[in-house]
């Protein structure tokens, strides 16, 4: 089982600020299919990135993926009010998914 | 538009068997693996397994024991059965296409007598 650690745990930022969130694996993520998801309170998660990289539709530019192997990263530039939730990273590669245990990004 | 809709029962009692069924309008199950994942309240996301149409499955290890999954592709529907619940299952449960990139809105389940 791979095993997902995100960091940090909880993020206080400011809208206008940078978000970077980190999503770790216990082992190299085959074809790096990795995603990343934000869930606000009451919903169902949204995906916003694939394939480590690729932005899924109607998700704003301000959201980018990156990485490669084990290390992975979702970056939020200019923060908007509707940005802060709770985000996590899920990896597909295996035919067991796992999912970090979240990041919760909150205003500071 | 893909749509999901989760049903079943809201209350199950311990040592019963939770049975939920995934309804997709909008496209086709084919070509798509279809997911249930479930969220115990304030906590996180965990992957419970996933159907392929044609009926191949894999299941989360820490639950494989308890866990069926079937399809129906005529009717547009699969399924999840987990046997022996406990209220350590009393979560929110979703299903999900491939990538997890449609989700329907979930259905809380509880266990409790």
């Amino acid at each position: 089982e791979i095993v997902l650690t995100q960091s940090p745990g909880t993020l206080s930022l400011s809208p206008g600020q940078r978000a970077t969130l980190s999503c770790r694996a216990s082992q190299s993520i085959t074809g790096n299919f990795l995603a990343w998801y934000q869930q606000k309170l009451g919903q169902p998660p949204r995906l916003l990135i694939y394939g480590a990289t690729d932005r899924a539709s109607g998700i704003p530019d301000r959201f980018s993926g990156s990485g490669s192997g084990t290390d992975f990263t979702l970056t939020i530039t200019r923060l908007e009010p509707e940005d802060f939730a709770v985000y996590y990273c899920l990896q597909y590669g295996s035919s067991l998914y796992t999912f970090g245990q979240g990041t919760k990004l909150e205003i500071k | 538009q893909v749509q999901l809709q989760e049903s079943g029962p809201r209350l199950v009692k311990p040592s019963e068997t939770l049975s939920l069924t995934c309804t997709v309008s909008g496209g086709s199950l084919s070509n798509y693996y279809w997911s249930w994942i479930r969220q115990p309240a304030g906590k996180g996301l965990e992957w419970i397994g996933r159907i392929y149409a044609s009926g191949n499955t894999n299941y989360n290890p820490s639950l494989n024991s308890r866990v069926t999954m079937s399809v129906d592709t005529s009717k547009k529907q699969f399924s999840l059965k987990l046997k022996s619940v406990t209220a350590a299952d009393t979560a929110v449960y979703y299903c999900a296409r491939g990538v997890l990139d449609y989700w329907g809105q979930g259905i809380l389940v509880t266990v409790s007598s």
